[in-house]
């Protein structure tokens, strides 16, 4: 079945530090792709998707090119600040599924 | 403000004892799920609604059951039969996908955690 891998956590980094969380997927068919992000106490928020691939989502200065060619999605950002600590979270969704799956998710902290 | 509200944030429950987290979303959304997520587990999917009087099983149901009699109402009962029910647990709506690609971007609640004492 369809699945998301991301990279263990957590990920600890300075202010201003260049940030890639990684995440790899296995789907059958061609899926679209999603980060979400769970601040401490909250729901998930999404973050950005991409819908086909060389498709490249950014919000806030975070960054996610769909790559089909390695199964692929991960996230960037150049300079994280102290208010990007969360939890981030790799999805997917098959083409004709109402469902989406997670990874188990990548908690980063920020320190000033 | 259009959003889903999950009621209580915190519950407590003894062993043996059924609870039910409530879900209201004013978003219009015609699909509906319940996650649970546990410390290094990432979200699991326990059901979903894509319609009013309708739900399918998601990866772990057993031990819960859920009711979408409502377009916006959503509610999720923990029975006794769930082994290991500690855990945080998520509400999220979306619109339908109809097979548009990425259209399927869920609104979370805050979340419900739930303590077996």
């Amino acid at each position: 079945g369809d699945s998301v891998t991301q990279m263990e956590g957590p990920v600890t980094l300075s202010e201003e530090a260049f940030l890639t969380i990684n995440c790899t997927y296995t789907a059958t068919g061609y899926p679209s792709l999603f980060w979400y992000v769970q601040y401490p106490g909250e729901g998930l928020q999404l973050l950005l998707k991409a819908t086909k691939a060389d498709d490249k989502g950014s919000n806030k200065g975070f960054e996610a090119t769909y790559r089909k060619e390695t199964t692929s999605f991960h996230l960037e950002k150049g300079s994280v600040q102290v208010s990007d600590s969360a939890v981030y979270f790799c999805a997917l969704r098959e083409g004709g599924s109402e469902k989406l799956v997670f990874g188990k998710g990548t908690k980063l902290t920020v320190n000033p | 403000d259009g959003g889903i509200t999950q009621s209580p944030k915190y519950l407590f429950r003894k062993e043996g004892q059924n609870v039910t987290l409530s879900c209201e979303q004013n978003l219009n959304h015609d699909a509906m799920y319940w996650y649970r997520q546990d410390p290094g587990q990432g979200l699991r999917l326990i059901y979903y609604s894509q319609i009013v009087n309708d739900f399918q099983k998601g990866d772990i149901a057993e031990g819960y059951s859920v009711s979408r009699e409502k377009k916006e109402s959503f509610p999720l009962t923990v029975t006794s039969a769930q082994k290991n029910p500690t855990a945080f647990y998520l509400c999220a709506s979306s619109t339908r996908t109809g097979g548009v690609p990425g259209a399927n971007v869920l609104t979370f609640g805050a979340g419900s955690r739930l303590t077996v004492l």
